[in-house]
């Protein structure tokens, strides 16, 4: 089975400073995809950021980056220029590839660091 | 606009009692999920299902059951049976393979349940 572990419950971050948030994961797969997931106090689950294992390039979405090591199992999310609508629950998830099989359907969730973006 | 929908937001069970949470997709998507949010312990898998008529269990299925007569319908049962429902629920659909993007689920907006 999988696991996802974020290792920083909460952190804080000045507005239009720079903020990384840390997610390590387990898995014997070679092909797998790696997700951030944005949650504000709505409570809506939005996309941030999507890794495809294969891919040895970090993608990218406008101010959200990642720092995909796939040796160390690493998957970190940096926010560039921080904004309080930044404000939210992040998670890191883990999902199997299409050609793993069993369980390949199942996104697996980190249990998410509380960003809070200060004035 | 193509989405999610989650009925109710807000739903009060007296214990004992069964309640069914209703989700209903128009994005043509396959697959469909349903997640249990707890404070602390991020999102928890209870069912999935692939196809019509078709569908397994995720990591706390205990306490739940759900169906899938149609492919824009996943109902979600709390049953007396599950000792602790109070929770925020979400439900998710993920596009099946080989259509772009077939690896991202979409979340609706939640169901939180409140057993008095």
């Amino acid at each position: 089975a999988q696991t996802v572990t974020q290792s920083q419950p909460e952190m804080s971050v000045q507005e239009a400073e720079t903020v990384t948030l840390s997610c390590t994961y387990d898995t014997s797969e070679n092909n797998y995809y790696l997700f951030w997931y944005k949650q504000p106090p709505s409570r809506q689950m939005i996309l941030v950021i999507r890794q495809e294992a294969y891919k040895q390039q970090n993608a990218t979405e406008n101010r959200f980056s990642v720092n995909f090591q796939k040796a160390a199992k690493s998957f970190s999310l940096k926010i560039s220029d921080s904004q309080l609508g930044d404000t939210a629950m992040y998670f890191c998830a883990f999902m199997k590839h299409a050609d793993s099989g069993a369980g390949s359907y199942q996104l697996t969730f980190g249990k998410g660091t509380k960003l809070s973006v200060i004035p | 606009d193509g989405g999610i929908t989650q009925s109710p937001k807000y739903l009060f069970r007296k214990e004992g009692q069964n309640v069914t949470l209703s989700c209903e997709q128009n994005l043509n998507h396959d697959a469909m999920y349903w997640y249990r949010q707890d404070p602390g312990q991020g999102l928890r898998l209870i069912y999935y299902s692939q196809i019509v008529n078709d569908f397994q269990k995720g990591d706390i299925a205990e306490g739940y059951s759900v169906s899938r007569e149609k492919k824009e319908s996943f109902p979600l049962t709390v049953t007396s049976a599950q000792k602790n429902p109070t929770a925020f629920y979400l439900c998710a659909s993920k596009a099946g393979l080989g259509i772009s993007g077939a690896n991202v689920l979409t979340f609706g907006a939640g169901s939180r349940l409140t057993v008095l």
